[in-house]
């Protein structure tokens, strides 16, 4: 079945410090890959996405790159702010089998100023 | 961007009553939406998939008789525990689905967390 494995958290950055979480994930045909952020008491948001294999996805200085010949989809940044701080998730889309979201454990960030 | 809301965000119940937790797609209309279950500093675990006028599928491992799910229109669905025992106080997410083809997108509301005392 599909599963996706992220690095433990939380993780905990000074401001302006290079963010990298791991994302690995097991999948059946090509799946879509996504990473979500949940910031305290709100819902998960799309932070960037990825559809085949070699794309990059960014969003609010965010990038991850879907690599499909090491099963990864990192996130990083290179300069995190005290805004930053959340959980994020990274997520698969199969298109065969079950077609809702899998996810990861999450990793909480915290970013002290 | 599309809005999910959930209703309550926060509820307290004693064992053996039953809760109703409501989601709602405010702007938009969705034909599926998803139900997650997140335990603490653990990741969502899809629960079941309820579909607009059709009975909800229900993922390997989770009681449809338990966990009710009721799509009565395009911008609701709700999801009743019954009979609540303290090991159904989870995290309860939402999700509604966007767009039918293959690039659908998936819009998250902001959780429900329940209590069984």
């Amino acid at each position: 079945g599909n599963s996706v494995t992220q690095m433990e958290g939380p993780v905990t950055l000074s401001e302006e410090a290079f963010l990298t979480i791991n994302c690995t994930y097991t999948a059946t045909g090509y799946p879509s890959l996504f990473w979500y952020v949940q910031y305290p008491g709100e819902g998960l948001q799309l932070l960037l996405k990825a559809t085949k294999a070699d794309d990059k996805g960014s969003n609010k200085g965010f990038e991850a790159t879907y690599r499909k010949e090491t099963t990864s989809f990192h996130l990083e940044k290179g300069s995190v702010q005290v805004s930053d701080s959340a959980v994020y998730f990274c997520a698969l889309k199969s298109f065969t089998g079950r077609r809702a979201l899998t996810f990861g454990s999450g990793t909480r960030l915290q970013v002290q100023p | 961007g599309a809005v999910v809301s959930q209703h309550p965000s926060w509820v307290i119940c004693k064992s053996g009553t039953s809760v109703k937790i409501e989601c709602r797609s405010l702007d938009f209309q969705a034909t599926t939406m998803f139900w997650y279950r997140q335990f603490p500093k653990q990741s969502l675990m899809l629960m079941a998939t309820s579909n607009e006028g059709s009975k909800a599928t229900y993922e390997q491992g989770v009681e449809k008789d338990k966990f009710l799910i009721n799509h009565a229109s395009l911008t609701l669905s709700t999801l009743t525990v019954t009979s609540a025992h303290p090991e159904d106080s989870s995290f309860y997410i939402c999700s509604a689905r966007v767009g039918l083809a293959e690039g659908y997108e998936q819009y998250f509301g902001p959780g429900t967390r329940l209590t069984v005392t």
